[in-house]
């Protein structure tokens, strides 16, 4: 079945510790997007990638830094981890401007330490 | 800014019965799209049902209708015959209709959520 997947489902990294969590799309959708969501919180957009375009949030941290290398990957880099950066990251994908709905992976659930 | 209120963190029901999730919006636009999804515990978030603001015409899907007051900025999901399955994190949620600020495409405004049980 075409899907979002991503990895790892459960990350532990250091406090300043840098990390990576990946997105990776069978469904050759042309827009692929990052969310943030803390407990309790509605997800909260961080950036995406339209086609190769890459369209940063006003408010994402430096800190916060994406690659797309390809169509079907998408990678989020965190430099240097803090404790309030301990979320579950959810990626998603959209085909255009994803008016009739965006496709969600399972998220990484990432914990600082 | 679009801002998407969600004012039941939690709701229950009995098995088989309905119950109607609200969602309240507020945005300046004509033209937008509203959603519903579904976060099952541990699960990826699906899509449950989408409206079009131009259309007047409320969304259904199966046991899945909402209930489209534009006027009122309001977008309620009802769930039908609730089942156990339906137990699950329940997200209203926004996309304008115009283009973004940088390359044509915005994300989704969420709202927090609300927290749907169902008791057998």
């Amino acid at each position: 079945d075409a899907m979002v997947i991503q990895n790892p489902r459960y990350q532990v990294t250091q406090f300043g510790k840098p990390v990576t969590l990946s997105c990776s799309q069978t469904l050759n959708h042309n827009v692929m997007y990052w969310y943030q969501q803390k407990s309790s919180q509605a997800p909260k957009l961080l950036f995406h990638y339209y086609d190769k375009d890459f369209n940063n949030e006003a408010d994402t941290p430096d800190n916060f830094q994406s690659r797309r290398p390809n169509t079907s990957f998408c990678f989020l880099d965190i430099r240097s981890p803090g404790l309030g950066d301990a979320a579950m990251y959810l990626c998603a994908t959209s085909r255009g401007r994803g008016v009739l709905g965006y496709t969600f992976g399972s998220g990484t659930r990432l914990t600082v330490v | 800014a679009q801002t998407v209120t969600q004012s039941q963190p939690e709701m229950s029901v009995q098995e088989a019965e309905t119950v109607t999730l609200s969602c309240t919006y507020d945005t300046s636009e004509s033209d937008y799209y509203l959603f519903w999804y579904k976060q099952p515990p541990s699960r990826q978030m699906i899509l449950v049902i989408r409206q079009e603001a131009y259309k007047q015409q409320n969304a259904t899907e199966n046991r899945f209708s909402v209930n489209f007051q534009k006027a009122a900025k309001s977008f309620s999901l009802k769930i039908s015959d609730s089942q156990l399955g339906d137990a699950a994190m329940y997200f209203c949620a926004y996309r304008s209709a115009g283009m973004g600020s940088g390359g044509g495409a915005d994300g989704l405004t969420f709202g927090k959520g609300t927290h749907l049980i169902i008791q057998p």
